[in-house]
């Protein structure tokens, strides 16, 4: 089974300027997640997609952060200008489930680091 | 509000020697309770969840509500079980899935 594709792998850029980044979840998985993971911390949620639709995007920063999930499949995740503090792992993760009830497993990908110099 | 503690960064044991890993959380309602691990150059997936109340890998979690409490044991620490984990509340807290921020185990040969 292929599981969640996610790229780049690696970004580097000066703050200001922008970066996008690609997940593909596996396939027929109604919800798509993108998390943030900053070194030493657990991963927070930026946004939840259930289908094409937005179910929670209470942490997405919005003047500069948007994501979109065009068609209930990939999804892209930008960020534009960047800042310094935005450097962190990007974890795309889809799962099953609608929202809320007992399936709970999300499936990750292997995560788009960001470096914002 | 919701919120999930690992209080230890780091945990070291001894190849043989029981291993817990703790795990609060604050939530006013049912939760639902995850262990989810990293391995090493390997992505985040799930370990177990408290619901199905099964023993993956010699891992077991008991949900101790009146401490609020979902801490991972295994009895007998294997190398193979050196890796990062996060504990995780979620989905039934309003869609989303809180973790914690971590705790790495490395078991000593």
């Amino acid at each position: 089974e292929a599981g969640v594709a996610q790229s780049p792998r690696y970004k580097i850029i000066e703050k200001r300027q922008s970066v996008a980044f690609w997940c593909n979840p596996i396939s027929g998985h109604a919800t798509l997640y993108w998390y943030q993971q900053i070194l030493g911390q657990g991963p927070k949620l930026l946004i939840q997609f259930q289908n094409n639709g937005v179910v929670d995007d209470s942490q997405l920063p919005k003047d500069r952060f948007s994501a979109e999930r065009l068609k209930g499949v990939d999804s892209t995740l930008k960020i534009q200008p960047a800042k310094l503090e935005d450097s962190a792992v990007y974890l795309c993760a889809s799962s099953l489930g609608t929202s809320g009830g007992a399936d709970g497993e999300l499936f990750f990908g292997e995560g788009s680091r960001l470096t914002v110099l | 509000a919701q919120r999930v503690t690992q209080p230890e960064k780091l945990l070291s044991v001894f190849k043989g020697a029981p291993v817990e890993l703790k795990c609060n959380y604050s939530y006013s309602g049912s939760p639902e309770l995850f262990w989810y691990v990293q391995y090493s150059r390997q992505r985040l997936q799930l370990l177990l969840r408290h619901i199905s109340r099964e023993s993956i890998k010699g891992f077991t979690a008991d949900l101790n509500k009146g401490e609020t409490s979902f801490h991972l044991k295994k009895p007998f620490a294997q190398e193979e079980d050196s890796a990062m984990y996060y504990c995780a509340l979620g989905p039934s807290t309003g869609n989303q899935f809180y973790f914690g921020t971590g705790t790495s185990l490395t078991v000593i040969p």
